[in-house]
């Protein structure tokens, strides 16, 4: 079974600090996605990487980066949080294979900014 | 600009009735449509999926039904249980693009006894 791990559950934070949260996947997979997830809107995707070193914005990049130094962990750094980014944070990952796979998700990080 | 749109926000049924979630989407390009269940404190888990080349789908009690030229798709479950209460999220994907997902609002079921 794939598992995807995210290191916190519950993280509280203030405005201004620099947050990272990670993600490891232990199925080898090449690509990672962050989303955050709000009510009424869903997931929307932050950031993602098909391979190391690699990465790609998403819908909302805005005040967020992210860092895949190995395949197997992904982090996204909230580079000054802010109050509108208290969010449900989900990892995924999924191989790149030719036929569609679907994404595996991580357990999320609620993080609270105050 | 939301593509992929579920506009019930929950949707209550007695257990052993037929559950149906519905959505919509925009974007033609979608060419893979899947549904994730996920409970409270849990991540989203794949549950069904379906490509564009075909019109149904089914897997035990979860069928999933796509109408092209509608752009509209929708779950049915049948017999709802108990257990399959949860939020169910519609997502859309198109092909070569890295598997990217645009997920819809999502849609809370409540199954009562």
């Amino acid at each position: 079974d794939v598992k995807v791990t995210q290191s916190s559950r519950y993280l509280v934070k203030r405005t201004g600090e620099k947050v990272f949260l990670e993600c490891v996947q232990d199925m080898d997979h090449e690509n990672m996605f962050w989303y955050r997830q709000d009510p009424g809107l869903g997931l929307r995707l932050i950031y993602f990487s098909y391979d190391v070193k690699m990465k790609e914005k998403g819908d909302i990049p805005e005040g967020y980066s992210v860092s895949r130094e190995k395949k197997e962990r992904f982090s996204l750094i909230l580079e000054s949080a802010s109050t509108n980014q208290t969010s449900m944070y989900l990892c995924a990952s999924s191989p790149r294979i030719l036929l569609y796979q679907p994404q595996h998700f991580g357990d999320g990080t609620r993080l609270s900014i105050l | 600009d939301q593509q992929v749109k579920q506009n019930s926000p929950s949707l209550s049924v007695q257990e052993g009735r037929i559950s149906i979630l519905n959505c919509d989407y925009t974007n033609s390009m979608f060419d893979y449509f899947l549904w994730y269940k996920k409970y409270p404190a849990e991540g989203p888990t794949f549950l069904i999926s379906i490509s564009s080349i075909k019109d149904k789908n089914e897997d035990g009690r979860f069928t999933v039904f796509l109408n092209k030229s509608a752009k509209h798709l929708s779950l049915h479950i049948v017999p709802s249980q108990p257990g399959d209460s949860a939020v169910y999220f519609c997502a859309a994907s198109i092909t070569d693009s890295w598997g990217k997902l645009q997920f819809g609002a999502g849609t809370q079921v409540v199954v009562t006894p």
